[in-house]
């Protein structure tokens, strides 16, 4: 079974603080996303990744940037947290991006608060 | 433009119901299809998914059907349980690209 783990469940922080959300993947896979889940807009893409330091920006990148520095770990970076980025954070990765292999699986998600 | 729109919830239904939660896609190309399920305080479960027209996908006693010519992907299970009580989410993408684009999710309530 694909496993996709994120660093912290809850996490609060304050406005101005910079924040790191981490989430691995152990199936070997070449993308990984991160996504912020909002009532009533569903999920947004934020950043994708297909490969080793390769990143492309999503839907909502402002305020955020990514790293990924080894193929299994995926890291979301909050620069200067603000109260408007307090939501739902949630972790995906997918083999390739056709057919079978476009599956996207996803972690248990970091619920971020800040004050 | 590419969309996904699911029925507004919350679906409240007694045990041992019928349940349909409605889904239609606009897109252009051919995409896969997929419903997941979020359980309270969990991230996302894929719960079926179906990569071309006429395809059903089935899982857990769920099943949705893609149904190109009415650009829909219904999902249906014939006996609801408490335990189904979540939020569900139909979602596309397109071969060969890495999008996929969510609908807004359906909260359902099963009660005992």
């Amino acid at each position: 079974d694909v496993k996709v783990t994120q660093s912290s469940r809850y996490l609060v922080k304050r406005t101005g603080e910079k924040v790191f959300l981490e989430c691995v993947q152990d199936m070997d896979h070449e993308n990984m996303f991160w996504y912020r889940q909002d009532p009533g807009l569903g999920l947004r893409l934020i950043y994708f990744s297909y490969d080793v330091k390769m990143k492309e920006k999503g839907d909502i990148p402002e305020g955020y940037s990514v790293s990924r520095e080894k193929k299994e770990r995926f890291s979301l970076i909050l620069e200067s947290a603000s109260t408007n980025q307090t939501s739902m954070y949630l972790c995906a990765s997918s083999l390739g991006l056709a057919g079978q292999q476009e599956t996207q699986y996803f972690g248990p998600g970091t619920r971020l608060l800040v004050l | 433009g590419n969309s996904v729109t699911q029925m507004e919830g919350p679906v409240t239904l007694s045990e041992e119901a019928f349940l349909t939660i409605n889904c239609t896609y606009t897109a252009t190309g051919y995409p896969s299809l997929f419903w997941y399920v979020q359980y309270p305080g969990e991230g996302l479960q894929l719960l079926l998914k179906a990569t071309k027209a006429d395809d059903k996908g089935s899982n857990k006693g769920f099943e949705a059907t893609y149904r190109k010519e009415t650009t829909s992907f219904h999902l249906e299970k014939g006996s609801v349980q408490v335990s189904d009580s979540a939020v569900y989410f139909c979602a596309r993408s397109t071969s060969g690209t890495y999008k996929y684009i969510f609908g807004t999710g359906t909260r359902l309530k099963v009660l005992a």
